[in-house]
């Protein structure tokens, strides 16, 4: 059963263009989120957050949207770079249990 | 400041053998996680240690793997015997200064196991 979805396995973007990462989850109690970037051979690298409390966050050309009515974030990469080109993984936590939930992962591909 | 480092990266046995990872945190990071990371998924926390105490095994298959961090910094992660099922990058991760994992997790490159 997993609680954190990312249904696109991968996305392709022309470089300049905006990335949109989405990630859905069915738990309603998690009220902390986090992307993670991570290149190949190398562990993930945590990129932003955002709380349950907010429903906007950003970070240089990192914004991450929290729609909690729909149990859905999304990630923006605005403009996208070819170093960008990267596995983005969404993560959930529900902070009075305090354990990470990862989603599958997204492969991003952007091609210059 | 160093990052996490794990040994060894890679490592191929056959089924029904032992294997063991290393993980040296980032120094002063109180709270380590092992991960199972299988192909096409997402990490999976096996075990997550704070200081040298367990806070979290729920998911470790206990009947073959185990860990211990000693001294509260270094950590080794078992698998005895191995199933082919287990084949999956193990990630390592820390993170400073508290228990809550909305602190920033700084992983490790991983071991990439490979079960014949």
């Amino acid at each position: 059963d997993q609680q954190v979805k990312q249904n696109s396995p991968s996305l392709s973007v022309q470089e300049g263009r905006i990335s949109i990462l989405n990630c859905d989850y069915t738990n309603s109690m998690f009220d902390y989120f986090l992307w993670y970037k991570k290149y190949p051979a190398e562990g993930p690298t945590f990129l932003i957050s955002i709380s349950s409390i907010k429903d906007k966050n950003e970070d240089g050309r990192f914004t991450v949207f929290l729609n909690k009515s729909a149990k859905h974030l999304s990630l923006h990469i605005v403009p996208s770079q070819p170093g960008d080109s990267a596995v983005y993984f969404c993560a959930a936590v529900e902070t009075s249990y305090d354990k990470v939930i990862f989603g599958p992962g997204t492969s991003l591909s952007v091609i210059p | 400041e160093a990052g996490v480092a794990q040994s060894p990266r890679y490592k191929i046995i056959e089924k029904r053998q032992s294997v063991a990872f290393w993980c040296n945190p980032i120094s002063g990071h109180a709270t380590l996680y092992w991960y199972q990371q299988i192909l096409g998924q997402g990490p999976k926390l096996l075990i997550q240690f704070q200081n040298n105490g367990v806070v979290d095994d729920s998911q470790l298959p206990k009947d073959r793997f185990s860990a211990e961090r000693l001294k509260g910094v270094d950590s080794t992660l078992k698998i005895q015997p191995a199933k082919l099922e287990d084949s999956a990058v193990y990630l390592c991760a820390s993170s400073f200064p508290g228990t809550l994992s909305t602190d920033t997790q700084y992983f490790g490159p991983g071991t990439r196991l490979t079960v014949l």
